[in-house]
């Protein structure tokens, strides 16, 4: 079964600190690769997606993400964070018409 | 505003009541979804409807009971639930769910209670 890791669950940051944060994915065949967001108080909300092309995705607020099909893997990255950038960071990907999701990332950053 | 609305935000019920979750979407979709989120977990997919006809069902035990009336319109009838179920539960739609690079909208979810 196609299964999904996020390997931190809490991540905390100060504001204009990098963040990285990685999705590794175990499906082998074509998959398509989502990275949502859902803000404290808020619902589940898109943030980039991958499905074909260039591997570097630039989705909104200034975050994006790098698939490297090799590594199994789609990292979402931010250069410089902001504290509105709190959050919980969900990668999902979609393989036989279902989308999993892992277990989600808590994000903190601190003013 | 995503276009997904769901009620209650909130409900808190005992574990022999019978009461319904409903889900509305307002995009003109196709498929419409329901998932469990618990704290620390990934979400699990429950339910899916394409075209109002329940074409996923991911073990999910019989106490939990979907409905999908119309293409806009998704149910999650509850009845003698545990406190184990205690959980948000999400309802989401995209245009049609045999498509992979559909994108999900999802509502803000209900936050139930089970005691």
């Amino acid at each position: 079964a196609q299964s999904v890791s996020q390997h931190n669950h809490h991540v905390i940051l100060s504001e204009a600190a990098s963040l990285e944060l990685g999705c590794n994915y175990s499906y082998g065949g074509t998959v398509n690769l989502f990275w949502y967001v859902q803000y404290p108080g808020q619902h589940l909300q898109l943030l980039l997606k991958y499905f074909s092309g260039d591997p570097l995705v630039k989705g909104i607020k200034g975050f994006e993400a790098e698939f490297i099909k090799s590594k199994f893997s789609f990292n979402l990255r931010k250069p410089s964070v902001q504290w509105s950038d709190t959050a919980e960071y969900f990668c999902a990907v979609t393989n036989d018409y279902k989308l999993s999701f892992g277990a989600g990332t808590t994000v903190t950053v601190r003013a | 505003e995503t276009g997904v609305t769901q009620t209650p935000r909130h409900l808190v019920m005992g574990m022999t009541n019978k009461k319904s979750l409903k889900c509305e979407q307002h995009l003109g979709h196709n498929a419409m979804y329901w998932y469990k989120q618990s704290a620390k977990k990934p979400l699990e997919l429950m339910f899916v409807y394409n075209f109002k006809e329940q074409t996923e069902n991911n073990s999910v035990p019989s106490r939990f009971s979907p409905e999908c009336p119309n293409s806009s319109h998704l149910f999650l009838h509850l009845h003698t639930l545990q406190p184990e179920d205690s959980a948000l539960y999400l309802c989401a739609s995209s245009q049609e769910e045999q498509t992979t690079t559909d994108t999900q909208y999802f509502g803000p979810g209900t936050r139930l209670t089970v005691l």
